[in-house]
């Protein structure tokens, strides 16, 4: 069984400061994808990563998959309160495969 | 993407009662797939919905509990038997589309029971 561990689990921070979430696995993965969800809503596709070494960048966010395709992580540069919410990150073995879930980081951002 | 739409948004139910919960894709979907979720937590798969076959469930979850259909490409149904307060949770679905790595997600189903 494939595990996700992700890290930290809770996350409370000022506004304008940075951060990054870490997802680590012993066992390598085809793709690599990132959500965030909000209270009352369904999680939210962020970014899919399927290249060892890949970085994706989304506005503040920077999305990096490991050279191994084990660990992957998400930067969040100067934070705003906007980006408080659920963020999971998610592997899959294989394209159209069902998803192994970290478990997941709670951020908050206080104005 | 597709747009999914989940129906009831929520409930609250007694135990002992069954709730059917519906999933709309907007789309003919390749991959169907319900899921579990306390609130601020990770997500726990409960089945993949195979279309025109039995579902295909995970380790602790069985049909008799929680039986699925999926009579088309668009459309799944879960069903929570005999609920217990343990039953409480969000229900979510979600799908892929052709051979795509990525995964959409419902807005989800708040399920309480009393």
């Amino acid at each position: 069984t494939q595990l996700l561990e992700q890290s930290p689990q809770f996350l409370s921070i000022q506004e304008g400061e940075n951060l990054t979430v870490y997802c680590n696995s012993s066992s390598v993965f085809s793709s690599l994808q990132w959500y965030r969800q909000e209270p009352g809503e369904g999680p939210v596709l962020l970014v899919t990563v399927v290249t060892g070494g890949e970085v994706k960048k989304l506005k503040r966010l920077t999305f990096q998959f490991g050279d191994a395709r084990k660990d992957s992580s998400l930067h969040i540069t100067a934070a705003q309160p906007g980006d408080t919410g659920l963020y999971l990150c998610a592997g899959a073995e294989t394209s159209g495969s069902r998803l192994t879930f970290g478990e997941g980081t709670q951020l908050t951002v206080n104005p | 993407s597709a747009v999914i739409s989940q129906k009831p948004s929520r409930d609250i139910c007694q135990r002992g009662t069954s709730l059917t919960i519906q999933c709309q894709v907007d789309s003919q979907v390749t991959m169907m797939f319900w899921y579990r979720q306390q609130p601020g937590q990770s997500l726990t798969l409960i089945a993949t919905a195979n279309q025109g076959s039995e579902a295909t469930y995970e380790s602790g979850f069985v049909i008799d509990k929680f039986p699925i259909s999926r009579p088309n490409l668009t459309f799944s149904t879960l069903t929570v038997s005999n609920m217990s307060p343990e039953d409480s949770s969000i229900y979510l679905c979600s799908m892929i589309a052709g051979s795509s790595y990525e995964q959409y997600f419902g807005p989800g189903t708040r399920l309480t029971v009393t």
